[in-house]
């Protein structure tokens, strides 16, 4: 069965400083997906990025980057020079063919990033 | 651009009585979703439905009921509200494959008394 385990719960950092979520995942099949999204304070669930099993270029947005290694199943996320408004929680997800019909996603505990200022 | 829109923000219920969490999407997808979520346990799905006309539990379905209304809208029922469900609860939907995000709404904040 998929799983995905992001195992820091808490980060906390000042203004700044670099910051990297870890993100392993477990899944039988060799076509996947992973995403990553963001809940700020305010609640909502945004989507930040989806990254294919076909696909291990690492990924860069401004200050965000994805780093995906197939070799120790991991997808994790860095957050360069971080700002107040990064403070959030971060999920990492996981999509495969056993995910069901609808294509649900398996969600990790989510990691709860505050920056400090 | 309303994306997924779900109604109410916020509802305080007392227990056993009963309630219904409206969710509607405008992007014209296929699957929908109910989730959970409750502090340090991520998101966890209750229902979903592949497509109009279907439904199926997902991982935690105990004491709850949903209808997909037609392509757009997909409610989620407590019948008999507990204290146990008290969480916030997202509806999502998606086109439905393999590489297709989920959308969320902006979350319903529930608490039983």
């Amino acid at each position: 069965a998929q799983k995905v385990t992001q195992a820091q719960t808490e980060i906390s950092v000042v203004e700044k400083e670099d910051v990297t979520l870890d993100c392993v995942y477990e899944t039988r099949d060799t076509t996947y997906y992973l995403f990553w999204y963001k809940q700020p304070p305010s609640g909502e669930l945004v989507f930040l990025i989806r990254r294919n099993s076909f696909d291990e270029q690492n990924e860069i947005s401004g200050r965000y980057s994805w780093n995906f290694q197939k070799s120790t199943s991991s997808f994790n996320f860095t957050i360069t020079a971080s700002q107040v408004v990064d403070s959030a929680v971060y999920f990492c997800a996981l999509s495969d063919p056993t995910s069901g019909s609808a294509r649900q996603l398996t969600f990790g505990s989510g990691t709860q990033l505050t920056v400090l200022p | 651009n309303a994306g997924v829109t779900q109604t109410p923000k916020f509802q305080v219920l007392k227990t056993g009585q009963s309630m219904t969490l409206q969710c509607a999407q405008d992007m014209n997808h296929n699957s929908m979703y109910w989730y959970r979520q409750d502090p340090g346990m991520g998101l966890r799905l209750i229902y979903y439905s592949a497509s109009e006309g279907t439904t199926d539990k997902g991982e935690v379905p105990n004491g709850y009921n949903v209808s997909r209304l037609n392509k757009r809208e997909f409610s989620l029922r407590l019948e008999s509200a507990a204290p146990s469900q008290t969480s916030v609860y997202f509806c999502a939907s998606s086109g439905g494959t393999l590489n297709q995000p989920q959308h969320f709404g902006d979350g319903t904040r529930l608490s039983i008394l």
